[in-house]
């Protein structure tokens, strides 16, 4: 398997433009998370997904951020608009059932974001 | 307040020096704590999941033991390849749900 695919590795944006983040899951990995990663919060959970279906937001920082899981093979996070204090790396990852917690997370390589 | 904190924050060790990084948590309801490596550039890499106090595992040169109050990775002779970022997270009860915690991280370099 490929592992959890992110796209773009790289986003470099004007404040106030929108933001859209990419990520294909392991195939058969039922849960699907957002974090983000910054220096000085670490890796914070932004949101995750069973089966499509959003369980948990309360990581979403405000209304800006948007998440969507169309399918079970692609997911999205939508910034708009974009400020520099998003500027992070954006990481998706997958885990198996039956646990979305005592399973290990599948991590793709992330997208960094700058916003300027 | 709940929390996870690892140190120390970065760690220079000569090769073959072994050491101990720490993973300290104040929760209620344990259930879980695993291990990942994080390379520059890179999404973290699962290591390691603990379960209960007392509970060891190990992998090459690393090992991973489990208290009721922290976790310890311990080292040992390690190589430059082992140079990467720790992470630990702990899944348990924080301010009443279920939620899984990352800590800051310890940043090891193993020099030649």
């Amino acid at each position: 398997d490929a592992g959890v695919i992110q796209s773009p590795r790289h986003e470099v944006t004007e404040m106030g433009q929108e933001v859209t983040l990419r990520c294909k899951p392991i195939s058969g990995h039922d849960y699907l998370f957002w974090y983000r990663q910054t220096m000085m919060r670490g890796l914070e959970l932004l949101i995750y997904f069973n089966n499509n279906v959003p369980i948990d937001d309360s990581g979403m920082p405000e209304d800006r951020f948007s998440a969507k899981m169309p399918n079970a093979s692609f997911s999205t996070l939508k910034i708009q608009p974009s400020e520099p204090r998003d500027s992070a790396v954006y990481f998706c990852a997958s885990s198996p059932v039956p646990s979305s917690y005592n399973s290990p997370l599948h991590f793709g390589n992330g997208t960094r974001l700058t916003v300027t | 307040e709940d929390q996870v904190t690892q140190s120390p924050e970065a760690l220079r060790l000569q090769e073959g020096e072994s050491s101990s990084l720490n993973c300290s948590y104040t929760v209620s309801g344990l259930r879980g704590l695993f291990w990942y490596r994080q390379d520059p550039g890179k999404g973290p890499e699962f290591l390691f999941t603990l379960y209960s106090a007392g509970e060891e595992k190990e992998k090459e040169r690393l090992k991973a033991t489990l208290t009721k109050k922290e976790s310890f990775l311990h080292i040992t002779a390690p190589k430059p390849e082992d140079s990467a970022t720790y992470l630990c997270a702990v899944h348990a009860d924080f301010q009443g749900a279920q939620k899984l915690v990352f800590g800051q991280g310890t940043r090891l370099t193993i020099n030649p």
